[in-house]
């Protein structure tokens, strides 16, 4: 089937502690997306990529960091950085600007 | 940026009736796209719909882009449909980003 994938589906960080998000698509897509949700709010752009080797900052990409350096992945990291990580997190893929589609998700929680 | 505006927050339907949501958006825009988040989360695109109107089955939608709002309509809603409703658009030249509002909150009761 094709699709996106995200794992794991929930994820537990420490203090100080670097972690990364997966992403994986097989739907041929250039273009990635990764958006953070919070309670009861909308979703906040992170860093988007419209082709291999190349991504962008969104609107809150202070403590993220990503690479894309294969079509099909465009991993997540969250930095000890970024002081307030407890959020949903969404990748999304689609074909140029068009329709976006989104994976499951990933709930990063902080001990 | 762009402002992106849905109303209303929340809306409480008995089953069967109709609805209808509506995203304002403060620029001018080349996409706009409506999604149905579920109760666990996934986003599930309704429309692309940067200009005209569209339908697929009981869900139709219409963006006038030169007064710069889309309408959602939902008919004969089912308890499925629950959930939240997000509109996002994106700026005429900016490229692949979206916007996203702060989404419409719907409840449809038996």
């Amino acid at each position: 089937d094709g699709g996106i994938t995200q794992s794991p589906k929930y994820l537990f960080r420490k203090e100080g502690q670097n972690v990364t998000l997966s992403c994986e698509q097989n739907l041929n897509h250039d273009a990635m997306y990764w958006y953070r949700q919070d309670p009861g709010q909308g979703l906040r752009l992170i860093y988007y990529s419209q082709i291999v080797n190349d991504f962008q900052k969104g609107d809150i990409a202070e403590g993220y960091s990503v690479s894309r350096e294969k079509k099909e992945s465009f991993p997540l990291t969250v930095t000890s950085a970024q002081k307030n990580p407890t959020a949903f997190y969404l990748c999304a893929s689609s074909h140029r600007g068009e329709t976006q589609y989104f994976g499951p998700g990933t709930r990063l929680l902080v001990l | 940026g762009i402002q992106v505006e849905q109303s209303p927050p929340d809306l409480i339907l008995q089953e069967g009736a109709n609805s209808t949501l509506r995203c304002n958006f403060s620029d001018s825009v080349n996409n706009l796209q409506w999604f149905h988040q579920n109760p666990w989360g996934q986003l599930i695109n309704l429309f692309y719909i940067p200009s005209g109107t569209k339908q697929n089955g009981r869900l139709s939608a219409t963006t006038v882009a030169t007064e710069r709002y889309s309408l959602l309509y939902i008919s004969s809603s089912q308890t499925t449909d629950s959930g939240v409703y997000f509109c996002a658009t994106g700026l005429t030249g900016g490229g692949n980003k979206l916007t996203f509002g702060t989404g419409t909150q719907l409840k449809v009761e038996l």
